[in-house]
């Protein structure tokens, strides 16, 4: 199982606004470190959505946004499109692993 | 704009090793940490380990420990990473990817990420 926890699944309909959470513990988000999400396409290698809890590469759109709080971070988009379904992912940092960058277990966006 | 493209798929019997190879272009390859993460069919991501061409020294998962190694070829901007002793579990998607670091924000994040090279163990 993966050091992060996300639910295996979310959906939503075209046009709302759905959450992807990323539980962690005290030796990774909850000691301080970053969170970064990740989105995969079918087949595709994953691609940078947000890095350092909140910021966006350019050409992401504004619709996706990060936030972090204590051991846990959250994935959020709005105005759901088609084009969303994917895998999403997100990535922090393990102290407690001998150093470890560590991911969550991804969750399945479908978009209804 | 960095770009790595990795080497083609492997089939590979049980208790043989593989090696991947990513090429980078763009960029000054030295400079920054490439890591490498693999995904078994229909599974999540795990991080193997990452290396550091200026350096030259990999470090590793503690769950790869032993079986895998990485290397840098600072000649021809490509990192290498070889696993052995090889059992069905292995049979996985292998991406490369390059760290990004920032003043302010730990850990490193990925991008851009290699294409993948799928490696299927099996007798």
């Amino acid at each position: 199982q993966s050091v992060l926890t996300q639910p295996p699944s979310v959906s939503g309909a075209p046009g709302q606004r759905v959450t992807i959470s990323c539980t962690g513990s005290s030796s990774n988000i909850g000691a301080g470190f970053d969170v970064h999400w990740y989105l995969q396409l079918p087949g595709t290698a994953p691609k940078l959505l947000i890095y350092g809890n909140n910021n966006r590469p350019s050409g992401v759109p504004d619709r996706f946004s990060g936030s972090k709080s204590g051991t846990s971070a959250s994935l959020a988009i709005t105005g759901l499109q088609a084009e969303d379904e994917a895998d999403y992912y997100c990535q922090s940092y393990d102290s407690s692993l001998s150093g470890s960058w560590v991911f969550g277990g991804g969750t399945k966006l479908t978009v209804l | 704009q960095v770009q790595l493209v990795q080497s083609g798929a492997e089939v590979k019997k049980p208790g043989s090793s593989v090696k991947v190879s990513c090429k980078a272009s763009g960029g000054t390859f030295s400079s920054y940490a490439i890591s490498w993460v693999r995904q078994a069919p229909g599974q999540g991501l795990e991080w193997m380990g990452r290396i550091i061409p200026m350096f030259g020294i990999g470090n590793y998962a503690q769950k790869f420990q032993g079986r895998v190694t990485i290397t840098a070829d600072k000649s021809t901007s490509t990192a290498n990473m070889e696993l052995s002793s090889l059992r069905s579990e292995d049979t996985a998607v292998y991406y490369c990817a390059r760290e990004i670091a920032a003043a302010g924000t730990s850990p490193n994040w990925f991008d851009p990420w290699g294409q993948g090279t799928l490696v299927t163990v099996s007798s």
